[in-house]
């Protein structure tokens, strides 16, 4: 069985300083993997997914994540964050045909 | 080229009553879902559909149903509304499987039952 859990339920930086937002992952087989970012009041937008090809993946707007398999790992990482950068994140792991696991959530906060 | 539309945005009900959320998406997508989002709780999938005429339960079915008689169109029907059923509820529609491919997601309905 498949599952994912986000470490953080929220996350707090400063404008200029990098992200990292954290997420494991259990699967009994190689999984698929994807970062969706959710701003107020929207749906969610894909950022990046990883489906077996490089190990680490880049996503829109400066985002990218590392598949680490011997962590169990797939954290999103940014190296400078931007306001606009202000959402929530969620994490997701393919759950075998035509499933999707999401994570709770990490919602981002970025300060002046 | 609109995505995936979703109505209506907000909607309050009483117990007991009946509605339907529409949803239509343009990009000629053959996978569609139904998901609920509670706080805290992440997405959970109530329904999808892998093409016309073809629809199948998710996690928490319970409450409502489906039907797919075009592409396009994906109705969730709430049949005697709970409480238990106030949700923000999200369509998505993708090309293909959800386990290859990009889910692309409606602005989602707020639906309140007291």
């Amino acid at each position: 069985a498949q599952s994912v859990t986000q470490l953080d339920s929220h996350v707090s930086v400063s404008e200029g300083t990098p992200v990292l937002l954290r997420c494991n992952y259990s699967s009994s087989y190689s999984p698929s993997l994807f970062w969706y970012v959710q701003h107020p009041n929207k749906g969610l937008q894909l950022l990046l997914k990883y489906t077996s090809a490089a190990t680490l993946v880049k996503g829109i707007n400066g985002f990218e994540a590392e598949f680490k398999k011997s962590e169990t790992s797939f954290h999103l990482t940014k190296p400078s964050a931007h306001m606009s950068d202000a959402a929530e994140y969620f994490c997701v792991v393919g759950g075998g045909y035509n499933k999707l696991i999401f994570g709770a959530g990490t919602r981002l906060a970025v300060h002046p | 080229n609109a995505g995936v539309t979703q109505t209506p945005k907000f909607r309050i009900l009483k117990i007991g009553q009946s509605m339907t959320l529409q949803c239509t998406q343009d990009m000629n997508h053959n996978y569609m879902y139904w998901y609920r989002q509670d706080p805290g709780m992440g997405l959970k999938l109530i329904y999808y559909s892998v093409g016309a005429g073809i629809t199948d339960k998710g996690e928490v079915p319970n409450g409502y149903n489906v039907s797919r008689s075009t592409t396009e169109d994906f109705p969730l029907r709430l049949e005697l509304a709970a409480p238990s059923q106030t949700s923000v509820y999200f369509c998505a529609s993708s090309w293909d499987r959800p386990g290859t491919g990009e889910l692309f997601f409606g602005e989602g309905s707020r639906l309140t039952v007291l």
